[in-house]
């Protein structure tokens, strides 16, 4: 099994300044295989970026993902209000996915 | 759009079988590019896949409760369900299910439902 850790728990940070997220694997995580989802509170999460840094539909280009192997980076580059939530990273190297246990991302 | 939404039965008690189903609108749960996969999410914590579905009957569950999940697909009604048998307080959470692509990600996601376990 693939352990994700996240840092750091959590970030404080105002709205206009850049936000940098770490996720780190306990193994190489192979083909890029490796996502970011945000979760508002009270709600579902939603998929941000795929393959390491492939945006989804709609998500703005403000957020961006970088990495690879046991290192991987999700950089907010322009903190909106909207984007203080929670974010989550998730392997899918392997056929048993899991998930890091989470950045909080709140307003400083 | 494609949407997905949970129902379940709220409470359950111990040693008592959880089921709960998902309803698909906007795709097709037989279109055969996907899975189709439960999530869990303890109060105050992560989020824990618990495995998923191919509409040819084709399953992958999380090995840490493969011995109590099980999960089903009804093209007909175009939902599918999951099964968790003799559940424990350590089961309560919120259920999600959510959409697999075939290359890995989860999207989308329900709006998930709370499912406590208590005598």
């Amino acid at each position: 099994e693939i352990v994700l850790t996240q840092s750091p728990g959590t970030l404080s940070l105002s709205p206009g300044e850049r936000a940098t997220l770490s996720c780190w694997a306990s193994q190489s995580v192979t083909g890029s295989r490796l996502a970011w989802y945000q979760q508002k509170s009270g709600q579902a999460p939603r998929l941000l970026i795929y393959d390491v840094s492939s945006r989804a539909t709609g998500i703005p280009d403000r957020f961006s993902g970088s990495g690879s192997g046991t290192a991987f980076t999700l950089t907010i580059s322009r903190l909106e209000p909207e984007d203080f939530a929670v974010y989550y990273c998730q392997q899918y190297g392997t056929s048993l996915y899991t998930f890091g246990p989470g950045t909080k991302l709140e307003i400083k | 759009q494609v949407q997905l939404q949970e129902s379940g039965p709220g409470p359950v008690k111990p040693s008592e079988t959880l089921s709960l189903t998902c309803f698909v609108s906007g795709d097709s749960v037989s279109r055969g590019n996907e899975y189709w996969s439960w999530i869990r999410q303890p109060p105050g914590k992560g989020l824990e896949w618990i495995g998923h579905m191919f509409y040819t009957g084709r399953t992958n569950y999380n090995p840490s409760l493969k011995s109590r999940v099980s999960i089903s697909i009804d093209t007909f009604n175009n939902q599918f369900s999951l099964k968790l048998v003799s559940v424990t307080v350590a089961d309560t959470a919120v259920y999600y299910c959510a959409r697999f692509d075939t290359s890995g990600w989860f999207d989308p996601w329900g709006q998930g439902t709370r499912v406590t376990v208590s005598s």
